[in-house]
């Protein structure tokens, strides 16, 4: 059974102080690995697609990187409006449907 | 460009009754996905349509709920009859699909937040 787990649970960080969210995944076989914020009483908002060990991507303050096992959200300079709920999903080479499997979200909180 | 539309936001309903969430996608996504969303927990897939037929259904209740996609385009999930353990918030979401088995971002809605008494 496809697993995703995310650490921490939430965090608190003060304006300006970078700090990384982790996913730590266990397929058989990754397809893809994605990062979705949620803000409260919305649906998740699509970030980045991650495909292959060694990939990154960025958008504005955040960058994703992919391992074998674990993939890391980095905040860089956070602000206020970083704080929301981040979720990262996998999608595994033997699921039928291509169905994502989402962790349960650190929470994160920016404060000024 | 619109995006997913869910309706109602709210539904308060005891168990034992039944409720249905109505849910519109984005124009062009053949593809439509319902999400159940425990408080605290990350979205869990219900079901998937492909047009109007059925991709994954495998952790439907489906002695409980159902969902249908007329004409390819919006979508009804319903409950029958309602449990407490109901209590969630019901994602829509719908996407282009995927391409080479990989795939593309889903756009989620608003989400339906039902409370079961």
């Amino acid at each position: 059974e496809d697993q995703v787990t995310q650490s921490p649970e939430a965090l608190r960080l003060q304006e300006g102080e970078s700090s990384s969210l982790n996913c730590s995944y266990t397929v058989s076989g990754l397809r893809g690995l994605f990062w979705y914020r949620q803000d409260p009483g919305k649906g998740p908002e699509f970030l980045f697609t991650l495909y292959s060990a060694g990939e990154e991507k960025e958008k504005e303050r955040l960058k994703a990187t992919l391992t074998k096992k674990e993939s890391f959200l980095h905040i860089t300079a956070p602000k206020p409006e970083d704080s929301a709920t981040y979720l990262c999903a996998v999608q595994a080479e033997e699921t039928s449907g291509s169905r994502l499997t989402f962790g349960e979200g650190t929470q994160l909180t920016v404060n000024p | 460009e619109a995006g997913v539309a869910q309706s109602p936001r709210y539904k308060i309903i005891e168990k034992r009754q039944s409720v249905a969430f109505w849910c519109n996608p984005i124009s062009g996504h053949a593809t439509l996905y319902w999400y159940q969303q425990i408080l605290g927990q990350g979205p869990k897939l219900l079901i998937q349509f492909q047009n109007n037929g059925v991709v994954d259904d495998s952790q439907l209740p489906k002695d409980r709920f159902s969902a249908e996609r007329l004409k390819g385009v919006d979508s009804t999930l319903k409950i029958q009859p309602a449990k407490l353990e109901d209590s969630a918030v019901y994602l829509c979401a719908s996407s282009l699909g995927w391409t080479l088995g990989v795939l593309y971002e889903q756009y989620f809605g608003p989400g339906t937040r039902l409370t079961v008494t």
